[in-house]
């Protein structure tokens, strides 16, 4: 089945940095790409996500980018604020299915 | 958000207890799946479901069972809980392969 691997699983930054994660998946088959993020007690939101037909998507501050050749994607954050630390988590998914898995997440922390 | 809802938010049990996780959405969305989230592990999917009466496994099903008689409800029962089973369970809904809204979360302790 498919794996997907995220990394770092930490990550600290300075505000108005920019903050990369990086997912890796295994099954070629995968075509959709979201990212949640979860703050601290509370429940995954959806900030943004991709599909295999393209190769880049950009809302605002953040950006992902996707490469099926080499079966990775990312999250670009720019301009880091205070508010964007929480717990991100990348998924890969062939329209839901035993397929749509999720990686183990990434705490970043962004230092005032 | 208020479009999700699961109950009870906290429940401790015992082992070999039957426990039973609620989960329903008012917006009429055709699949509802269930996740649990343990530190080091992220979400991993338990059952899923894409209509009313169409149930199908994950990637931890096992100690576990789903129905989903109506497209709003899906419950989860965890037959003779165990204290792995002890997890954040989220349940989530969506209407096709896009967005999955998740509840608030149930915190299950078994001790």
């Amino acid at each position: 089945g498919e794996n997907v691997e995220q990394h770092p699983s930490t990550l600290s930054v300075q505000e108005g940095d920019s903050a990369v994660i990086k997912c890796t998946y295994s099954d070629s088959a995968s075509n959709y790409f979201p990212w949640y993020k979860q703050e601290l007690g509370k429940r995954p939101q959806l900030i943004i996500d991709i599909r295999s037909n393209v190769g880049e998507k950009k809302d605002q501050r953040i950006a992902v980018t996707l490469n099926k050749t080499a079966k990775h994607f990312s999250l670009h954050i720019t301009e880091t604020q205070p508010e964007d630390s929480a717990v991100y988590f990348c998924a890969a998914s062939i329209n839901y299915g035993q397929n749509f898995v999720f990686g183990p997440g990434t705490r970043l922390s962004v230092l005032p | 958000d208020a479009g999700i809802t699961q109950s009870p938010r906290y429940k401790i049990t015992e082992t070999g207890r039957q426990v039973t996780l609620m989960c329903h959405q008012t917006w009429s969305h055709s699949y509802m799946f269930w996740y649990r989230q343990d530190l080091g592990h992220g979400l991993r999917l338990i059952y899923y479901s894409a209509a009313a009466d169409i149930t199908d496994k994950g990637e931890v099903p096992d100690g576990y069972v789903v129905s989903r008689s109506k497209t709003e409800n899906f419950p989860l029962t965890l037959e003779s809980a165990t204290r792995s089973q002890t997890s954040v369970y989220f349940c989530a809904s969506g209407q096709g392969a896009d967005e999955q809204y998740f509840g608030p979360g149930t915190r299950l302790t078994v001790t």
